[in-house]
């Protein structure tokens, strides 16, 4: 699976928009992007992924490159409540079994 | 609440002895995951089942490590004479096929 590469952190003032970049320039093909998140004391949890269209959902959008080789997930309102450690992922769909997970972004979302 | 459960929550052990974790996967999920997550670093994958099978095992999981899931439901965890370097949160996940994972809220083990 492509490594993926994410700033180490980044605050976010409450109500606005929170933008998380990702790098993964060596992604292949089949290999979708992934994102999850980690509050604080709890297991990840999902938030959206993509192959090459932009996705969206209830918790957040995805907008992957024309060249796929980066992809910002972006909370549209952000809360106190999405403070949290951000992870982007690559892998194949095949591949659900082994999520590498790096060191995320730790975004905090002040008041 | 029909999320992934894990048992216990904590576990204070001292170096050597055995312990064992629990994971009660979402019930209709076939594929069950266990990963272990150090402070600081995101989490590591250590195996996978597809109902009772191990499908696949990390360079993580020593011989010390074994996981089971005899009925393919529930899952288990095993410990042997731990080690102060196996403390660690062991999260459990499951999921369906080509479907995102479910992750449980973890077992905190500390090796003293």
């Amino acid at each position: 699976d492509a490594k993926t590469t994410q700033p180490t952190s980044m605050d976010c003032a409450e109500g606005r928009a929170a933008n998380l970049p990702c790098n993964h320039s060596t992604i292949s093909g089949n290999e979708y992007v992934y994102w999850y998140r980690q509050i604080h004391s709890q297991g990840p949890q999902y938030i959206i992924h993509g192959l090459k269209n932009n996705e969206t959902n209830e918790m957040a959008s995805l907008i992957i490159t024309e060249d796929r080789k980066s992809s910002t997930l972006i909370l549209p309102h952000a809360t106190l409540r999405d403070t949290a450690v951000y992870y982007c992922i690559a892998a194949t769909a095949d591949s659900w079994g082994k999520l590498q997970f790096g060191a995320g972004t730790q975004v905090v979302v002040t008041p | 609440d029909t999320g992934v459960s894990q048992n216990p929550r904590h576990k204070i052990t001292k170096r050597g002895q055995n312990v064992t974790f629990r994971c009660d996967p979402i019930s209709e999920h076939n594929r069950l995951y266990w990963y272990r997550q150090t402070l600081g670093q995101g989490p590591e994958f250590l195996t996978y089942f597809q109902n009772e099978a191990q499908l696949e095992k990390s360079r993580l999981l020593s011989d010390r490590f074994s996981a089971e899931r005899p009925k393919g439901s529930f899952s288990t965890l095993e410990i042997q004479r731990t080690e102060q370097g196996d403390s660690a949160m062991y999260l459990c996940a499951s999921s369906s096929p080509y479907n995102e994972q479910f992750f449980g809220p973890g077992t905190r083990l500390t090796v003293l």
